[in-house]
Order: C-alpha cells, then sequence, then structure tokens
C-alpha cells in the first residue's frame, strides 16, 4: 500500500543541464500536484494535472519548466536548463478524482534538486 | 500581502507548556484551513484540518478558526522536544483546486 512515490531523492546537475522529477500518486489517485520549496521558505504551489490534463499551471515559471501527468506512468516535473536558483526540494501530492474540500495532501518524500 | 501569513519564529517553549502557532490568510472565501508539521529534511505531514468556526480538538492538538478575523491558530498542550519542527498553515482557496501554504513557523521545545 505504497504511499506518493517520488524519485530520485536527490539529485545533482551541471547547470545548463535538464533535470526530471518523477512522482507515482496514491494508488487510485488521479490528481497530481506538484510543490517546491526554496530553503528555509515555505512550499509554492507550481501545478495541478489530471492524468494527460494540466488543470492549473499559475505557479510555473513560464521558461524551462514543464509538466505532465500521462495516461500510463508517473507525473514528471521537468527543469531543461537548470541554474542554481533552480535548487530545491519539489514535492508531489495526489488526491483521489474527487477531491473532498477538508481532503488534505499526503506528500512523496521529495527529490532534493541541487544545481552546482 | 502574502496570501497565508505566519511568523516565522522561532517560537521557543519549556517542555510540557503549551505552544501557540498563528496563521492569518487573505483570501475570505477560503474553504478550508491545515495545519501541516515538517521534520528538518522530511516532507510536510498533516496534523489537522478543520473548516467550521470554532476549535477541533485531536489529542494535543487543538486547531482554532475565526473566519471573520481570517485566521487560524494551532495550539499544542503539553509540549515535547519531538514537537520541534516547522509548522505550515496551508489554506485551500475558494476553486478547491490549490492549497496555498504559509512559510512556516519554526517550533523549539526545550527538555
Amino acid at each position: 500500500n505504497a504511499g506518493v512515490m517520488q524519485n530520485p531523492r536527490h539529485l545533482v546537475r551541471r547547470r545548463g543541464q535538464e533535470a526530471r522529477l518523477r512522482c507515482s500518486p496514491m494508488k487510485g489517485h488521479s490528481h497530481v500536484y506538484w510543490y517546491r520549496q526554496l530553503p528555509e521558505e515555505g512550499l509554492k504551489f507550481m501545478v495541478y494535472l489530471q492524468k494527460e490534463n494540466i488543470i492549473d499551471e499559475s505557479g510555473m515559471p513560464k521558461e524551462r519548466f514543464s509538466a505532465e501527468f500521462p495516461k500510463e506512468g508517473p507525473s514528471i516535473l521537468r527543469i531543461q536548463q537548470v541554474v542554481r536558483g533552480d535548487s530545491a526540494a519539489y514535492f508531489c501530492a495526489s488526491s483521489p478524482l474527487r477531491q473532498e474540500s477538508n481532503y488534505g495532501y499526503t506528500f512523496g518524500s521529495g527529490t532534493r534538486l541541487t544545481v552546482v | 500581502q502574502k496570501e497565508v501569513e505566519q511568523n516565522s519564529g522561532p517560537l521557543s517553549v519549556p517542555e510540557g507548556a503549551i505552544a501557540s502557532l498563528n496563521c492569518t490568510y487573505s483570501d475570505r472565501g477560503s474553504q478550508s484551513f491545515f495545519w501541516y508539521r515538517q521534520y528538518s529534511g522530511k516532507s510536510p505531514e498533516l496534523i489537522m484540518f478543520i473548516y467550521s468556526n470554532g476549535d477541533k480538538e485531536d489529542g494535543r492538538f487543538t486547531a482554532q478558526l475565526n473566519k471573520a478575523s481570517q485566521y487560524v491558530s494551532l495550539l499544542i498542550r503539553d509540549s515535547q522536544p519531538s514537537d520541534s519542527a516547522t509548522y505550515l498553515c496551508a489554506v485551500r482557496n475558494t476553486g478547491g483546486f490549490k492549497t496555498i501554504f504559509g512559510a512556516g513557523t519554526r517550533l523549539f521545545v526545550k527538555a
């Protein structure tokens, strides 16, 4: 009965490389939320996806960042041409098809991205 | 004005005392309110949620909500050193799709 699974746990990239972060939601969940947490800061909403649809990407930078949640497989957060400022912890959460208003998130363990 | 505001702390309380954590939010139409605890280097974990005005108790934790004042708080009774963590206040927006987090309050419980 796995929870939200994220991998890798730690990712080191050189400036200019691409970073791919993966998130497998809890069983039976078809909605995924990505958040970014900079050191000593709270969680910042990035994007909300359903299978094959982006519902809300208002928190995602317009350039270099993209997200997908295909019909099969995990959700992917992709960062192209990474810069030092992208270094952060990226957390993913999931919810069932019908999210009740009082549904609290279960987060994955996160991916800690370090850009060197 | 930030959507969800918390004092960053640190808040330091002696073991056994009551820790009081506060949060204000700007969207008057917000429906649901959550408290998460985050240990250093770990992911946030849900402690409590509240959506009606008043108090909600769960063990040593009590969440309080005042929608008129746009204020939500978390009380931790009989604080333990293991409660030392960052506490994140979160608010679900009117549309119900997005949860906004405050920057968190760091709590230290001294043994």
